[in-house]
């Protein structure tokens, strides 16, 4: 077990529908990363926040958005989807930005299905 | 950006066999971890090792960071090592993102 947890595991929806993947980082874990795994793109960085600030950006999409709270948990919203959408998306944490601290443990995964 | 090659792509074999999982990259890197996707698309830490060499009971690694590139080694191998082996680097110019490479996929026949 990392220590990171999402939810819900596993997501069925529409075309055209919205959803929100939620991601708890390990204790005392700063930064928060959104990967997402399809079959034709492979492991994709999406977004990085750090301590509630964006820091870095991936290929994210402008129907997407993430935010972290107060709290360090993170949501990432996925709006307006289509078939493409369908993926694995990771959450993984770290406990800071620097190199030194930027080992990265993985959450298990929440498994989109649009259909 | 960086390109990060790992090879073989597929690789099928019998328990008890040993194999060598290869990580190329293009450009100089900050980080670099090794994972584990199980059949349950589970992602699990093996390695973080931007360099040196480190053993974890069956496994270990190797990373030559002047000469781009790991190495995963996997002794008396057993069909739970069964799944696709992902290397992520970080390069050293950019952002703290972990660029994955296309992966091995290792099948362990009992």
């Amino acid at each position: 077990d990392s220590g990171v947890t999402q939810t819900p595991k596993h997501l069925i929806t529409a075309t055209g529908q919205r959803v929100t993947l939620r991601c708890s980082p390990r204790s005392g874990d700063l930064s928060v990363y959104w990967y997402q795994q399809s079959l034709d793109q492979g492991l994709q960085f999406l977004i990085q926040y750090y301590n509630g600030e964006e820091r870095a950006k991936g290929n994210i999409l402008e129907r997407f958005s993430a935010q972290q709270f107060p709290d360090l948990h993170s949501e990432l919203n996925l709006s307006s989807l289509e078939l493409g959408d369908s993926a694995l998306y990771f959450c993984a944490s770290s406990r800071g930005q620097g190199v030194a601290k930027n080992i990265q443990y993985f959450g298990a995964g929440t498994r989109l299905s649009v259909l | 950006g960086i390109q990060v090659e790992q090879s073989p792509p597929d690789l099928i074999l019998q328990e008890g066999a040993n194999s060598t999982l290869r990580c190329n990259f293009s450009d100089s890197v900050n980080n670099l971890q090794w994972f584990h996707q199980n059949p349950w698309g589970q992602l699990i830490n093996l390695f973080y090792i931007p360099s040196g060499t480190k053993q974890n009971g069956r496994l270990s690694a190797t990373t030559v960071a002047t000469e781009r590139y790991s190495l995963l080694y996997i002794s008396s191998s057993q069909t739970t090592d069964s799944g696709v082996y992902f290397c992520a680097v970080v390069p050293t110019s950019g952002t703290y993102k972990y660029i994955f490479g296309t992966g091995t996929r290792l099948k362990v026949l009992a």
